[in-house]
């Protein structure tokens, strides 16, 4: 299964509201759609599993939606530590993983 | 808290095979359900999961990489392994490992990374 995200770099201010998508090839489980969040340097960190749930210690800012092929991570009020990449991932009943291209979120 | 630590040389020749270690702490790799993941990242690049492999020895490969891939798992020493056969190049990454919940099927937490360059 093939993950897309769009836009591969999105450019916002602090304060303003994120929009990233991740479309898959095929249908997905809801409950085998995660996202994840790097900084230079750093080992990627969850932030969303099962489509819409977030991880331990994740500000309420972050949001995950979606079903079948289209799923969103939404950020509602950019903080300066946000901007960082954004990749999602997902797992096939045939348990072949995969991560999408990532997004580039930039001030 | 559960850490893993990856360690093993950061540099290998062309057509050798790569060979590293993710060492758990804080938990046990045989008392629980989880798997146990590698994933790489090229420089620049994004992320490419590699396996996972459960305290049993049960492995998932991705299949671009199954021809030259073992991942074993030591629970005596509480670690598991990656082995990647005729490298070149292209494999030059970012190796990390991760726990994957059974549930969910994603990966938390991740050890730190070790770069691995692959160069004569």
């Amino acid at each position: 299964i093939v993950l897309t995200q769009s836009p591969g770099t999105l450019s916002l201010s602090p304060g303003e509201r994120a929009t990233l998508s991740c479309r898959a090839s095929q249908t997905i489980r809801s409950s085998y759609l995660a996202w994840y969040q790097q900084k230079p340097g750093q080992a990627p960190r969850l932030l969303i599993y099962g489509a819409s749930s977030r991880a331990t210690g994740i500000p309420d800012r972050f949001s995950g939606s979606g079903s079948g092929t289209d799923f969103t991570l939404t950020i509602s009020r950019l903080e300066p530590e946000d901007f960082a990449m954004y990749y999602c991932q997902q797992y096939a009943a045939s348990l072949l993983c995969s991560f999408g291209q990532g997004t580039k979120l930039e001030i | 808290q559960l850490q893993l630590q990856e360690s093993g040389p950061g540099l290998v020749k062309p057509s050798e095979t790569l060979s590293l270690t993710c060492t758990v702490s804080g938990g046990s790799i045989s008392g629980s359900t989880y798997y146990w993941a590698w994933i790489r990242q090229p420089p620049g690049k994004g992320l490419e999961w590699i396996g996972s492999i459960y305290y049993s020895g049960s492995t998932h490969y991705n299949p671009s990489l199954k021809s030259r891939v073992t991942i074993s798992v030591d629970t005596s020493k509480n670690h598991f392994s990656l082995q990647l056969t005729s490298v070149t190049a292209a494999d030059t990454a970012v190796y990390y490992c991760a726990r994957r919940s059974p549930q969910f099927n994603c990966f938390d937490p991740w050890g730190h990374g070790t770069l691995v360059t692959v160069s004569s």
